[in-house]
This record gives C-alpha cells, sequence and structure tokens, in this order.
C-alpha cells in the first residue's frame, strides 16, 4: 500500500541553519509524483514542487532544494540559510498512476525559524 | 493565478444540523477534492470528484457526501453533524490527472 513517511514531526532552528526535512515514501507503482507543500500559520497549503518517478534529477529553486533518491525511496527537502519567513508546517505527498491524482500526504513537519 | 475559495473561514454547528461547505475554483479545473485535517492526523481525502456530477469516495467518507453540481463547484454535505467532525476542511482542485493541487484557505468547523 501507498505510504508517505516524515519521520520529524517538529524542528526548531535558528536563522541562518541550513535544515533538511525527510521524506520517504512507499508504493508499488514504477510510475508516481511525488510532492512538497508549505503550511504557514495562516492555514493555506502553498505548492513548491512536483517531480515525477523517470526524474531523479536533483532540483534547486533559491534557497529550496530537492534530493530524490529512488534507491532509498526518499525525497527530501533542504532549506539553505533559513529565515523566520520559513516557518510554517511542511508536508510531502505522493501520487500514484492509478490514483486520478489522488495524494497521500505524510503527516507534515512543523518547522520554527527563531531569529 | 488560480483562486480557490470557501465558503467560510470559521463555522459553528450545532449537533444533529446538516452542514454544506462550499468550494469555488476559478481556473475551469477538472479535479475537486475534500480534506479534513486534524493535529497528528495530517490531511486525509473525504471525497474527490473528477467530473461534473461524478463523486469518489476518498479514505473517510462516513458521514460526509458531496454535490458537484457545475465545474466549477464542488460541496461538501454534512448530514448531521456530530462532535467528531470537529475540523478544518481542506478543498482543492487540479487542472487534471497528476497536476499539482490548490487549495483554499480552509473551513474550520466547529460542532458543539
Amino acid at each position: 500500500a501507498q505510504k508517505v513517511t516524515q519521520a520529524q514531526t517538529e524542528i526548531s532552528v535558528v536563522e541562518k541553519e541550513d535544515v533538511t526535512l525527510d521524506c520517504v515514501y512507499e508504493t508499488r507503482d514504477t510510475t508516481y509524483y511525488l510532492f512538497w507543500y508549505k503550511q504557514p500559520p495562516s492555514g493555506e497549503l502553498v505548492f513548491l514542487i512536483r517531480r515525477n518517478s523517470f526524474d531523479e534529477q536533483n532540483e534547486i529553486s533559491g534557497r529550496y532544494s530537492w534530493n530524490f533518491q529512488k534507491s532509498t525511496s526518499s525525497f527530501n527537502f533542504t532549506i539553505t540559510a533559513s529565515q523566520v519567513v520559513d516557518s510554517a508546517v511542511y508536508f510531502c505527498a505522493l501520487s500514484e498512476w492509478g490514483s486520478q491524482g489522488n495524494l497521500i500526504f505524510g503527516k507534515g513537519t512543523k518547522l520554527s525559524v527563531k531569529p | 493565478d488560480v483562486k480557490v475559495t470557501q465558503s467560510s473561514r470559521y463555522l459553528v454547528k450545532r449537533t444533529g444540523e446538516k452542514v454544506f461547505l462550499e468550494c469555488v475554483q476559478d481556473m475551469d479545473h477538472e479535479n475537486m477534492f475534500w480534506y479534513r485535517q486534524d493535529p497528528g492526523l495530517g490531511l486525509r481525502l473525504i471525497y474527490f470528484s473528477y467530473d461534473v456530477k461524478m463523486k469518489e469516495k476518498g479514505d473517510i467518507p462516513e458521514g460526509y457526501s458531496v454535490s458537484r453540481e457545475k465545474k466549477e463547484r464542488f460541496s461538501l454535505i454534512l448530514e448531521s453533524a456530530s462532535t467528531n467532525q470537529t475540523s478544518m476542511y481542506l478543498c482543492a482542485s487540479s487542472l487534471a490527472g497528476w497536476n499539482e493541487q490548490f487549495f483554499g484557505p480552509g473551513t474550520r468547523l466547529t460542532v458543539l
């Protein structure tokens, strides 16, 4: 069965530190998509990235980077030089080929960045 | 920009009441979804719809129903609200298939 595990429930860092949020997934499909969403204190989930299972290239977007490794079924998210505005709950999610786009979410990691 | 709106940010209802949560998207998306979010449980899918008048059960459909009479609107209905349905309800839409989902601001429902 499909599953997404975010083992870190809460992380607290000081501004300018780098931080990595872990995501491990389980699926039997060979075709699937992985996502990261950010939920700031305001509550609205914001889409960050989508990756398909055939593209293992790492992605960098400003201070954000993602490391996708099929060998370990992981899709980790790193924030470089964290800022207070990065404080949020971050969700990793999986969508399998036969699921009509339904997302299976991890339980989220709450990141607190202190000044 | 895609906009997903939900009819209320906060709602307080009494046990046994019929409750309607409305969601509207303005980007002609095919798919629409209803989730509930609870502390420690993450987001769980209640129902989804991939076309007008079509609906599919998600992981936790019990106690809920949905309606999609128009492409842009997806309603979640609690036929007889119960206290265990107190939660944050999130609506989302996506273009089709495995495109990213866009979320509304959420409705925090309290059932007394």
